[in-house]
């Protein structure tokens, strides 16, 4: 069954703490990507990744960390300088590098709130 | 700065009626334009890309145009069906970056 598969669906971070967040895909998809999604908008690139070891930044990565160890997997860690984390949060890949010419598949999402 | 606008916000029709959503965009230098689909809580699935020397795309009941020069794509369904009820975002790809409008919640009521 091939795809993208984000966990856990649900994240709860205390203040201060630094969480992470799984995406693996198994579509042997070079490029992987992390979105942030709020309320009633449209989705903010975090980071993405061309390429196993190397990573850019998007227009939001402040307080955000990534690293791509494997090719399939691309772990997302919010962190504790993060001030706003409550948000929706999808990993996506494509087939190759120049990913704007190709379609991005998504996971199904992460939620995560702040207690 | 690429801004992507799409309105309405959200949409409520009868089932059975076409309908067409618009995206609207500030920079027309892109290479592709995607629609989305979203339903509450999960992931988006691409609905249809059309590649920036195209003029349109159609996939069963949804077809899909791209107007560069005035920076306007559309989203047409026809005879829209309860189960097409949903949040639908347009995104514009250009350099590494894909760019999303704020989509249009679509209600089709039975």
């Amino acid at each position: 069954d091939g795809g993208i598969t984000q966990s856990p669906k649900y994240l709860f971070r205390k203040e201060g703490q630094n969480v992470t967040l799984s995406c693996e895909q198994n579509l042997n998809h070079d490029a992987m990507y992390w979105y942030r999604q709020d309320p009633g908008q449209g989705l903010r690139l975090i980071y993405y990744s061309q390429i196993v070891n190397d990573f850019q930044k998007g227009d939001i990565a402040e307080g955000y960390s990534v690293s791509r160890e494997k090719k399939e997997s691309f772990p997302l860690t919010v962190t504790s300088a993060q001030k706003n984390p409550t948000a929706f949060y999808l990993c996506a890949s494509s087939i190759s590098a120049g990913l704007a010419k190709n379609i991005q598949y998504f996971g199904a999402g992460t939620r995560l709130s702040v207690l | 700065k690429q801004e992507v606008t799409q309105i309405p916000a959200a949409l409520s029709v009868p089932e059975g009626e076409n309908l067409v959503l618009n995206c609207s965009f500030t920079d027309s230098a892109i290479y592709n334009l995607q629609w989305f689909r979203q339903d509450p809580g999960k992931g988006l699935t691409s609905l249809l890309l059309i590649q920036s020397s195209q003029r349109e795309q159609t996939s069963g009941r949804l077809n899909a145009s791209l107007d560069k020069s005035s920076g306007r794509s559309t989203l047409y369904i026809a005879a829209s069906q309860p189960g097409d009820s949903a949040t639908y975002l347009c995104a514009l790809g250009a350099g590494n970056m894909l760019t999303f409008g704020g989509g249009t919640r679509l209600m089709v009521k039975p």
